[in-house]
């Protein structure tokens, strides 16, 4: 299995909801990553996890949360975002260490109304 | 603040034709490079990784890089209109840690017309 699986592919909400964005993959991997990706802009960093502990937040509102229960498994729960928030929200993960490959999931398009 | 640069496109080849994309990196310490290809809409998928001076080919694909010049290119040989796409040079910041920090650069958008 080489695939890191993002549910829900797309997502609307509003600004006063809570929801979830779920990242699976089953390679094996130690390190899992969010992105955001703005139309036409590159990915952008948002959080690592390495070894299911929190190695690097980039200074991301706290209406955004990280959360790994387990080393194939991250969540990102959403509370209380704004219209600026709405990207493709990209998961991805790599082996352990700085050199690896990181191989992305198809996304979840997020849309705040 | 580490910057990776591309060149300006969009670029567009006709169909059959080699197309050549570049790419500039400012970290010297990076010792590991990455090609995305991404589609409208869709998620990047990695095509190309390349660790060591030098070309790597991988069927229609050959990286090249040059760490003396701080340089990363990409060759796509006899373009096909599926290769239409942007597509994004990454570089792994150095830092020595357990998990990677890439640094994307802006993109080009590759058109290949029939």
């Amino acid at each position: 299995d080489t695939e890191v699986t993002q549910t829900p592919k797309h997502l609307v909400m509003g600004m006063t909801n809570k929801k979830s964005l779920k990242c699976e993959q089953h390679m094996g991997h130690r390190a899992m990553y969010w992105y955001k990706q703005k139309a036409k802009k590159p990915p952008e960093l948002m959080f690592v996890y390495s070894y299911e502990k929190l190695s690097i937040n980039e200074s991301v509102p706290s209406r955004f949360s990280p959360e790994c229960p387990n080393s194939s498994l991250l969540n990102l729960h959403l509370h209380a975002l704004q219209p600026e928030d709405s990207a493709l929200y990209l998961c991805a993960s790599s082996h352990a260490g700085q050199d690896n490959e990181q191989f992305f999931g198809p996304g979840t398009r997020l849309t705040v109304l | 603040q580490k910057e990776v640069e591309q060149n300006s496109g969009p670029l567009s080849v006709p169909e059959g034709a080699i197309a050549s994309l570049n790419c500039t990196y400012s970290d010297r310490g990076s010792q590991s490079f990455f090609w995305y290809r991404q589609y409208s809409g869709k998620s990047p998928e990695l095509i190309m990784s390349i660790y060591s001076n030098g070309d790597k080919e991988d069927g229609r694909f050959t990286a090249q890089l040059n760490k003396a010049s701080q340089y990363v290119s990409l060759l796509i040989r006899d373009s096909q209109p599926s290769d239409s796409a942007t597509y994004l040079c990454a570089v792994n910041q150095a830092g020595g840690t357990s998990y990677g920090k890439l640094t994307f650069g802006q993109g080009t958008i590759l058109t290949v017309h029939p």
